[in-house]
């Protein structure tokens, strides 16, 4: 166990449908970075928030959103779902906000399903 | 762009036999990961290779790295069913932003 929880673990929803996903990064941990995870793209970068801050983003879609609240737990807020969407989403917390000097540990992940 | 490549992509092994997986990567990072992933799972902290030269091991499993060369590999001595999984590799994308993670291996280990 990393420490890192995500929810719900599973989720399907239909497209056009929105949803949000839950990550509570390990006690101490002030940076949070989604990933997510598809058989076609492996496993793409999204966005990294560093003590409330966003701090560097990826390939994220304009229908994808995020935050981290001040209690460092972080959101990340899918909207008009296609089926495309469909993959394993994960989080990632580390202490500093420099992955050169820092290391991120990964949650379960939140496998979600549009149908 | 950063770019991380691992091969091959699929391997599938006699129990007993020893393989390479090889992790090139065009930046010049000097951290690398090896994380393993069982199907819909989490992915699990393998190695973190630090500097040119490490070398570290866990069991059946040794990782190195050469940061001059950008290249890394994890070796599987003696291979038994419970290592079939995917393995990937990762650097940070040379800001401390990301990291950018390879294809990733898929290892099947046959009795």
């Amino acid at each position: 166990d990393s420490g890192v929880t995500q929810t719900p673990k599973h989720l399907i929803t239909a497209t056009g449908q929105r949803v949000t996903l839950r990550c509570s990064p390990r006690s101490g941990d002030l940076s949070v970075y989604w990933y997510q995870q598809s058989l076609d793209q492996g496993l793409q970068f999204l966005i990294q928030y560093y003590n409330g801050e966003e701090r560097a983003k990826g390939n994220i879609l304009e229908r994808f959103s995020a935050q981290q609240f001040p209690d460092l737990h972080s959101e990340l807020n899918l909207s008009s779902l296609e089926l495309g969407d469909s993959a394993l989403y994960f989080c990632a917390s580390s202490v500093g906000v420099n992955l050169r000097y820092t290391e991120a540990f990964f949650g379960q992940g939140t496998r979600l399903t549009v149908v | 762009e950063l770019k991380v490549e691992q091969n091959p992509l699929f391997l599938s092994m006699q129990e007993g036999k020893n393989y390479t997986i090889y992790c090139n990567y065009s930046t010049t990072s000097d951290r690398l990961y090896w994380y393993r992933q069982d199907p819909g799972k989490s992915l699990e902290s393998l190695f973190v290779l630090l500097s040119n030269g490490a070398v570290k091991q866990e069991g059946r499993l040794m990782a190195s790295l050469d940061t001059k060369a950008r290249l890394s590999t994890l070796h599987i001595t003696a291979a038994v069913h419970d290592l079939s999984a995917t393995y990937f590799c990762a650097v940070d994308d040379g800001y401390g932003n990301k990291l950018v993670f390879g294809a990733g291996t898929i290892l099947r280990v046959k009795s």
